[in-house]
């Protein structure tokens, strides 16, 4: 079975604090994402990245950014966290057969 | 552009109950077709996939199905459970990368299961 691993399912941070969200998965896929998650939005796509290294913006990508150094890491990193980026966020990774996702991490930004 | 239309938002039914989630796409070059079903806080999981090829496919209560010509799917729920009660998501696969990734998300619909 495909597994992506989210590193917390909770979390509470401070506003203006660097946040560091992991995701790690373990079928060798090329292709992983970072998503939010809001009630009547739908999942929103904010950084994917098709291989180590690589990075392409999304629908969302302001006050975010991304890091690939392995193939099986993609961390999103929230440089200075604000009130507006408390949601659930998602990772998944994929195949041309679709995709698998993480457990989500609740992200609460006081 | 590529979009993934889901209907209705939200639906109420009775445990016990038969029902219908529909979804229309406007995806090109499609590669296929997944629903996954999202239980409150919790990530999607994967309840079927079709390719083009394929016009019907079942996983015990839950039948999905693919018209390619109408770019449309269906979820059909039989014998609804009270543990059916979640967001279930219509995720269509792009040939390509593109600006979306290779992924095209619909909003979901939200499913409430009453006794």
């Amino acid at each position: 079975d495909v597994k992506v691993t989210q590193s917390s399912r909770y979390l509470v941070k401070r506003t203006g604090e660097k946040v560091f969200l992991e995701c790690v998965q373990d079928m060798d896929h090329e292709n992983m994402f970072w998503y939010r998650q809001d009630p009547g939005l739908g999942l929103r796509l904010i950084y994917f990245s098709y291989d180590v290294k690589m990075k392409e913006k999304g629908d969302i990508p302001e006050g975010y950014s991304v890091s690939r150094e392995k193939k099986e890491r993609f961390s999103l990193i929230l440089e200075s966290a604000s009130t507006n980026q408390t949601s659930m966020y998602l990772c998944a990774s994929s195949t041309r057969w679709g995709a698998f996702f993480g457990q989500g991490t609740r992200l609460t930004v006081v | 552009k590529n979009q993934v239309e889901q209907s209705p938002q939200s639906l109420i039914i009775l445990e016990g109950k038969n029902c219908t989630l529909q979804c229309n796409y406007t995806v090109s070059p499609f590669s296929n077709l997944r629903w996954y079903k999202q239980d409150t806080g919790r990530g999607p999981v994967s309840l079927t996939i079709m390719t083009f090829s394929e016009n019907t496919k079942s996983n015990g209560r839950y039948t999905a199905t693919l018209d390619a010509d109408t770019k449309q799917s269906s979820l059909h729920i039989t014998a609804s459970q009270l543990s059916d009660s979640a967001s279930y998501i219509c995720v269509v696969s792009a040939n390509y990368g593109g600006s979306q990734g290779n992924l095209i998300f619909g909003k979901g619909t939200k499913l409430s299961v009453k006794p």
